[in-house]
């Protein structure tokens, strides 16, 4: 069965280093995700993205966020300057389509800042 | 702000038994919902998704869905051990609005 994937699984960084996550979304999918769960928290939307742009961002994908996607296949998540607070579970999720369509979920990306 | 409520439990059941869970929004325009599972230090796993009022069966699992009193519910028949986890109710708003807004999900054990 298809799946995303995501690499690395964890990633640990001193402040202020920038971090690159990785994602491979299912193979049909057009739509892309961000999210992220702070230990304890609820997941919480960080970006989407189709047709190589962004399509909608929260708050929290401030100007220290970037996304790519740099060939066929791969979706990654840039931290520019990270924070002790970015420590987190980063999930990518893709969908087939936008809107309301089901979105799966890669295995997730433990980020922690020192 | 876009609110998804949830009991975050826990809610213990015995092996065997239905274990029931619920989840509120606060968004009237929301138009598709989902329930994931999520073991501890784990990803999302999607159980089951409903668009339209009423009931949705899949195997062991029943989705409900009430748009006018905007409750939504998960049950689970036949409990299991192996069901232990976060059940994680998530809504999204429909249209152009492709984020999913999760609540804080409902730890369910499930004794054998």
């Amino acid at each position: 069965e298809p799946e995303v994937t995501q690499t690395p699984s964890h990633q640990v960084t001193q402040m202020g280093q920038e971090v690159i996550l990785r994602c491979v979304p299912i193979s049909n999918h057009l739509y892309f995700y961000w999210y992220r769960q702070i230990l304890g928290q609820k997941v919480e939307f960080l970006v989407s993205f189709y047709n190589n742009e962004i399509s909608e961002k929260s708050e929290i994908f401030d100007d220290q966020f970037s996304v790519e996607r740099p060939d066929g296949s791969n979706f990654t998540l840039k931290i520019r300057s990270t924070k002790l607070e970015d420590s987190a579970m980063y999930f990518c999720a893709s969908s087939e389509v936008g809107g309301p369509d089901t979105q799966y979920f890669g295995p997730g990306t433990r980020l922690t800042v020192l | 702000q876009k609110e998804v409520e949830q009991n975050s439990g826990p809610l213990s059941v015995p092996e065997g038994a239905i274990a029931s869970l619920n989840c509120t929004y606060s968004d009237r325009g929301s138009q598709s919902f989902f329930w994931y599972r999520q073991y501890s230090g784990k990803s999302p796993e999607l159980i089951m998704f409903i668009y339209s009022n009423g009931d949705k069966e899949d195997g062991r699992f029943t989705a409900q869905l009430n748009k006018a009193s905007q409750y939504v519910s998960l049950l689970i028949r036949d409990s299991q051990p192996s069901d232990s986890a976060t059940y994680l109710c998530a809504v999204n708003s429909g249209g152009s609005n492709y984020k999913l807004t999760f609540g804080k999900g409902t730890l369910l054990t499930v004794n054998p």
